[in-house]
Formats: C-alpha cells, sequence, structure tokens
C-alpha cells in the first residue's frame, strides 16, 4: 500500500531563517505530488505541484520554492522565512493518470 | 479568484441529525469533485468524489448531490455522530492529462452535539 510522509510535523522558525521541509512517498511510483498550505480557518492553497523529476510548477508566486531530486521526494525549501508563511503545510501524492489526491499528515510551521 | 465557494462556514447539529454543505464552482471544465475529511492536526482524508455524469453518489451515511446546471454541489451527512466532528472540504478539478490541480473550498466546520 502507499504511504506519505512528512517531516518535520512541528516547526517554530524566526523570521529571515532558512526552511526545508521534506515529503516521501512509497509503495507507487511515477506519483504526482503536491504542495499545499493551509492558513488556520481557512482552505488549501496550492503552491507547487510536480509531474516528474526536477518537473515543478508554481502556483503562486513567493519566498517559497519547490525541488523533486527523486522520483518519490518532494522538498519545499525558503531562503528567509516571513511571518505570513506560518501555516500547515500538507503534501499530497496522486497517481500518474488518475485524479484522486491523497494528503499527507502535515507541517505546522510557527514563524516568530 | 476563488474558484469554488463553500458554505456555511461551521455548522452545529444535533447527535442524529443531518448535515448539508454546499459548494458552488464557475469553471465548467472541472470534471472530478472530490470532498475531504480533516481532523484538527490531521492532513485530509479523502471522503466521497462524484463526476459530472452522476446527479447522485452515496457511501455510507454520506451523500453527494450533484447539480451540473447549477453548477452546485452538495454533502449531506446523514445520522451525524460526534465522531463526524471535523472540517469538511470541498473541491473541484479538471484532469489534464498526467494529473490535476485541487481548487478547495474554504472548508466547513461541523459541531455533532452528543
Amino acid at each position: 500500500s502507499q504511504t506519505i510522509h512528512q517531516w518535520p510535523a512541528t516547526l517554530v522558525q524566526p523570521v529571515g531563517s532558512p526552511l526545508s521541509l521534506e515529503c516521501t512517498v512509497e509503495g507507487t511510483s511515477n506519483p504526482n505530488l503536491y504542495w499545499y498550505r493551509q492558513a488556520a480557518g481557512r482552505g488549501l492553497q496550492l503552491l507547487f505541484y510536480s509531474v516528474g523529476i526536477g518537473q515543478i510548477s508554481s502556483e503562486v508566486p513567493q519566498n517559497l520554492s519547490a525541488s523533486r531530486p527523486q522520483d518519490w521526494q518532494f522538498i519545499l525549501s525558503s531562503k528567509k522565512l516571513l511571518l505570513s508563511d506560518s501555516g500547515f503545510y500538507l503534501c499530497a501524492w496522486g497517481g500518474l493518470h488518475q485524479e484522486t489526491q491523497y494528503f499527507g499528515p502535515g507541517t505546522r510551521l510557527l514563524v516568530l | 479568484q476563488q474558484q469554488v465557494k463553500q458554505s456555511p462556514q461551521s455548522l452545529i447539529v444535533q447527535k442524529g441529525g443531518i448535515s448539508i454543505i454546499n459548494c458552488a464552482y464557475e469553471n465548467t471544465a472541472f470534471d472530478y469533485f472530490p470532498w475531504y475529511q480533516q481532523f484538527p492536526g490531521k492532513g485530509p482524508a479523502l471522503l466521497i468524489a462524484i463526476r459530472p455524469d452522476v446527479s447522485e453518489k452515496k457511501e455510507g451515511r454520506f451523500t453527494i448531490s450533484f447539480n451540473k446546471s447549477a453548477k452546485q454541489f452538495s454533502l449531506h451527512i446523514m445520522d451525524s455522530q460526534p465522531g463526524d466532528s471535523a472540517t469538511y472540504f470541498c473541491a473541484a478539478s479538471r484532469f489534464w492529462g498526467f494529473g490535476n490541480v485541487l481548487h478547495c473550498g474554504s472548508g466547513t466546520q461541523v459541531i455533532v452535539l452528543p
């Protein structure tokens, strides 16, 4: 069966510090991968998606970036965090040519 | 511009009652409409999904009603239980061959009183 992991589960970072969140998927090959952000009391905002290694599409211009160094690995990064980057970050995967997306457990990021 | 609008923002229902959440969309190219359930501090879990060629889909106590002409769809939770207390998200997407991008509603917090 397929499983999706995210770490860390919780992160508290000062403004201006760098960020690296990792997402990995097991049990499937060539998945589509997605990064979403969920602000408190709001819906999900798509940040990035990837259909393959090195292929990243950005939905929202901001100080975040994403990379996919391995087929099963998706990384969300920032060089300098802003207060507005606080939120709940969710990684999701979907099968190639399939519509359903499955979410990971999320990372709670608090920027102080 | 939010492509999927969801209401109400929150609702409280007695145990055994019916919870109804409504969503509306604008893009007629959307062809997949899932609902997710999310508990506090957890990632959303797929609850049920529907395609526009079907007007209703039922899975256990959860039913999606879909009105293509009105561009609206809704989730009905029958015989609501305290364990159903969670946030529910509707979403819409258009499949583009390799995958899709979910456009999500803002979520509805459902509280079921015992």
